[in-house]
């Protein structure tokens, strides 16, 4: 059974570029979360989609920040242009039926941007 | 409104010993409670979840927490620390009024000593 999984793990960049994560949710799951997790702030959640549908996203930062779920087994998780505040790891979850239901963690993408 | 607190950011325990991982919440309805785990460069994995059924809830590799309304507390337990559980410990508690609402604790990391 595939858990989730992210690309790439690290990413290295330079800031004004664009950078892309990606995010494969475990199949048949209807929920799939972004976060961001940062020693200063902790884990913050950016955006959450239902079926494919962007539900809330309040927790994304800024403009630059965009997030599509094209279908229900990608998702994308856009940052144009970078800035080095926004050096972080990534993580993107997905859970079955309900938001209760437990969330499953995909390992992170570490971001870094100079 | 809904928080959740945990108490210590940091807990030092001997391999063998006890681990006791305080958190407490606060929430207008009825809530989920969860303990996630967080190993070095992995996701969060689910520890155990409460979701209204039994106050005392056993979770993976011995862990378990008890569910006190009266105190409004989630503490994380375990009778004898392994040295396989050093990581970031986060307490979350999760509402669906209408709109779903996660808020994850600040997590408290667990030190093992041989």
């Amino acid at each position: 059974d595939a858990g989730v999984i992210q690309s790439p793990r690290h990413e290295v960049t330079e800031m004004g570029q664009e950078v892309t994560l990606r995010c494969k949710p475990i199949s048949g799951h209807d929920y799939l979360f972004w976060y961001r997790q940062t020693m200063m702030r902790g884990l913050e959640l950016l955006i959450y989609f239902n079926n494919n549908v962007p539900i809330d996203d309040s927790g994304m930062p800024e403009d630059r920040f965009s997030a599509k779920m094209p279908n229900a087994s990608f998702s994308t998780l856009k940052i144009q242009p970078s800035e080095p505040r926004d050096s972080a790891v990534y993580f993107c979850a997905s859970s079955p039926r309900t938001a209760h239901q437990p969330q499953h963690f995909g390992d992170g993408t570490r971001l870094s941007i100079l | 409104a809904q928080s959740v607190t945990q108490l210590d950011s940091h807990v030092s325990v001997s391999e063998g010993t006890p681990v006791l991982l305080r958190c407490n919440y606060s929430s207008s309805y009825s809530p989920s409670l969860f303990w996630y785990v967080q190993h070095p460069n992995k996701g969060l994995q689910l520890l155990l979840k409460y979701t209204s059924a039994a106050t005392l809830v056993k979770g993976i590799n011995g862990f378990e927490a008890e569910f006190k309304k009266s105190e409004t507390s989630f503490h994380l337990t375990k009778p004898s620390a392994h040295m396989s559980d050093a990581a970031e410990y986060f307490c979350v508690v999760s509402q669906n009024t209408g709109g779903f609402k996660t808020i994850f604790g600040a997590g408290t990391r667990l030190f093992v000593k041989a």
